[in-house]
């Protein structure tokens, strides 16, 4: 079965760090772009960032960029979300999905979503 | 950035009845559109990619167009199971941008 499982969210206070996880399995992880999406508390989805299957390639929404790092370790199957510089306003759950197309787009569909993982920032 | 603009922003329909929620990009997109299905406390589901494709699984009630800078998505007969809020979303190119969503609910 394809699955996503996001782990690392909780509370932290604004300017703080927090490193999110995704572990995925029944597919070949490394063949796939993934994504970053956030919901905050009652309202849509945002995109916030996409790494290509190699990890080469990424790219990030202009509210997140330059505080959070997306990457991947092909080798353990998992996904990852560096979040600095947390401000209020990142406050939100958070999903890791799968890219639908097997290549190397930093734009798709995504066809495959975790459960999400919360994240607090508030003092 | 191409903006995504849905509407309704909400609807209130009946048991079987024909709803149609459209979609409209800033720019054109070709048919680079996809539709998600959000359930009250649950996941995303991806119902419609590449504007009309159904994915596997999705009921046939559910149903796609359009191209360039306009797409709906329609529901042929709505279900109890159908509430949900739906939101379309553009992967032409960077950044995939969703629209803000339109909530269905049964009247």
């Amino acid at each position: 079965e394809v699955q996503l499982l996001e782990s690392g969210g909780g509370l932290v206070q604004p300017g703080g760090s927090l490193r999110l996880s995704c572990a995925a399995s029944g597919f070949t992880f490394s063949s796939y772009a993934m994504t970053w999406v956030r919901q905050g508390p009652g309202k849509g989805l945002e995109w916030v960032s996409a790494i290509s299957g190699s990890g080469v390639s990424t790219y990030y929404a202009d509210s997140v960029k330059g505080r959070f790092t997306i990457s991947r370790d092909n080798s353990k199957n998992t996904l990852y979300l560096q979040m600095n510089s947390l401000r209020a306003e990142d406050t939100a759950v958070y999903y890791c999905a799968k890219h639908y197309s097997s290549s190397s787009l930093l734009s798709d569909a995504f066809d495959i979503w975790g459960q999400g993982t919360m994240v607090t920032v508030s003092s | 950035d191409i903006q995504m603009t849905q509407s309704p922003s909400s609807l209130s329909a009946s048991v079987g009845d024909r709803v149609t929620i459209t979609c409209r990009a800033s720019q054109g997109i070709s048919n680079y559109l996809a539709w998600y299905q959000q359930k009250p406390g649950k996941v995303p589901k991806l119902l419609i990619y590449t504007a009309s494709t159904l994915q596997s699984g999705v009921p046939s009630r559910f149903s796609g167009s359009g191209s360039g800078t306009d797409f709906t998505l329609t529901i042929s007969s709505l279900q109890p199971e159908d509430v949900a809020t739906y939101y379309c979303q553009k992967y032409n190119s960077a950044p995939p941008t969703f629209g803000q969503g339109t909530k269905v609910e049964i009247k």
